[in-house]
């Protein structure tokens, strides 16, 4: 079966940094996504990675190992409002996306 | 602004009634998804259409019904049969690329609640 897995729930401080882990097992892979999404809204879309490495976006970056299934979302100088859910979705061999449950991660004073 | 709506953003059913949720988008996309939020699950696929008068089921159809008309429209109707279907429904769109990047836009939802 396809699967993937996310911490449920993390904890950081405003103003430190955060990294939100992503393993997954898939039929083929086209590509892993992460969006954020605040309690009772729309998810937006944060990156994407097909290719190994790190995509660095501002406070944001996302780092992908194909032949470990393995992605992580960095979090860099947290803010108050950076508190929501982040959702990991892989891409399979037929084009259809499979999501992770997401990680709600709470940000403290 | 471009963007998709979906209406209403609350919702509450009585058993035994079918209901309509509606999701435009003005984003000139061809593809359109339905998707059901639970909570502690990723989201689920219920229907997705990938051009006008033509859909496909995702892996959770059964007790639900869409429609594609127009390019812009995507309505989703909840039937009676369907057992369980307090959930938060997302309605999202795209364009259709030949790689895997399909960035989904999502509608802000609609909260659905039988009583």
């Amino acid at each position: 079966g396809q699967n993937i897995d996310q911490p449920t729930e993390m904890t950081a401080t405003e103003g430190a940094i955060v990294q939100i882990n992503c393993t997954y097992q898939t039929s083929g892979f086209n590509g892993l996504f992460w969006y954020q999404q605040h309690a009772g809204e729309a998810p937006t879309f944060l990156s994407y990675n097909v290719l190994d490495g790190l995509e660095e976006k501002g406070r944001f970056s996302s780092f992908l190992s194909r032949s470990k299934g393995y992605s992580y979302l960095l979090l860099k100088e947290l803010q108050m409002k950076d508190s929501a859910s982040y959702l990991c979705a892989v891409m399979d061999s037929n084009y259809q996306l499979i999501w992770g449950a997401g990680t709600k991660l709470i940000i403290k004073p | 602004d471009g963007g998709i709506t979906q209406s209403p953003k609350y919702l509450f059913r009585k058993e035994g009634q079918n209901v309509t949720l509606s999701c435009e988008q003005n984003l000139n996309h061809d593809a359109m998804y339905w998707y059901r939020q639970d909570p502690g699950q990723g989201l689920r696929l219920i229907y997705y259409s990938q051009i006008v008068n033509d859909f496909q089921k995702g892996d959770i159809a059964e007790g639900y019904s869409v429609s594609r008309e127009k390019k812009e429209s995507f309505p989703l109707t909840v039937t009676s049969a369907q057992t369980n279907p307090t959930a938060f429904y997302l309605c999202a769109s795209s364009i259709i690329r030949d790689s895997g990047a399909n960035v989904l836009t999502f509608g802000a939802g609609s909260r659905l609640t039988v009583l």
